[in-house]
């Protein structure tokens, strides 16, 4: 079973500052089969990365994603006051599961 | 536009039995697998089943298996998920949603449906 450890828990940030996401497999996740969801309180997950790097339809630049192997970052290059939420990252495996990190709460500081 | 509409959640007692369903729009639904996904109060997100397009396979996480049902009717656009034997920690939010394979990844979520097991 891949287990997905993401950190920090919480992160602190200012609008206007950039968020770094780490997400980190305990095996190596297949032909980046990693993605990455936003939700926001009382709402529904949403994409917003598949593939590791590739954005979802209608997400702004702003949202990156990076990574292969076991490693891997969303980056939020300047944060938006709609961009506090929690984030996930998701892998699937051929086992087959579907994965997903404990998640990564992005809070206004 | 893409919907994905859950239904049926409620108040159950410890043992009983519940059915969720999803109806989808706005897209061909037999042409998809589909997932459910449950969140507990204040927690993180968990698979729990997987149909695929054509019904087969399926796929269950190990604390559903034996209890929990997949199904789907493709005539009807709606997928189903019957809940035997409910526990106190099957209470949470059940959201539906779409595969995409390429890579594989959920594109679509329903809004979810509330399951409170308690007595």
């Amino acid at each position: 079973e891949v287990v997905l450890t993401q950190s920090p828990g919480t992160l602190s940030l200012s609008p206007g500052e950039r968020a770094t996401l780490s997400c980190r497999a305990s095996q190596t996740v297949s032909s980046n089969f990693l993605a990455w969801y936003q939700q926001k309180p009382g709402q529904a997950p949403r994409l917003l990365m598949s593939g590791a790097s590739s954005r979802a339809t209608g997400i702004p630049d702003r949202f990156s994603g990076s990574g292969s192997g076991t490693d891997f970052t969303l980056t939020i290059s300047r944060l938006e006051p709609e961009d506090f939420a929690v984030y996930y990252c998701q892998q699937y495996s051929s086992s087959p599961e579907w994965t997903f990190g404990q998640g990564t709460k992005v809070e206004i500081k | 536009e893409v919907q994905l509409v859950e239904s049926g959640g409620g108040l159950v007692q410890p043992g009983g039995s519940l059915r969720v369903s999803c109806a989808a729009s706005g897209f061909t639904f037999s042409s998809y697998s589909m997932i459910w996904v449950r969140q507990a109060p204040g927690q993180g997100l968990e698979w729990i089943s997987y149909i695929s397009a054509t019904t087969s396979p399926i796929y269950y996480v190990d604390s559903v298996k034996g209890r929990f049902t997949i199904s789907r009717d493709n005539a009807k656009n709606s997928l189903y998920l019957q809940m035997n034997n409910l526990r106190a920690e099957d209470t949470a939010v059940y959201y539906c949603a779409r595969v995409d394979w390429a890579p594989p990844h959920l594109d679509y979520w329903g809004q979810g449906t509330l399951v409170t097991v308690s007595s």
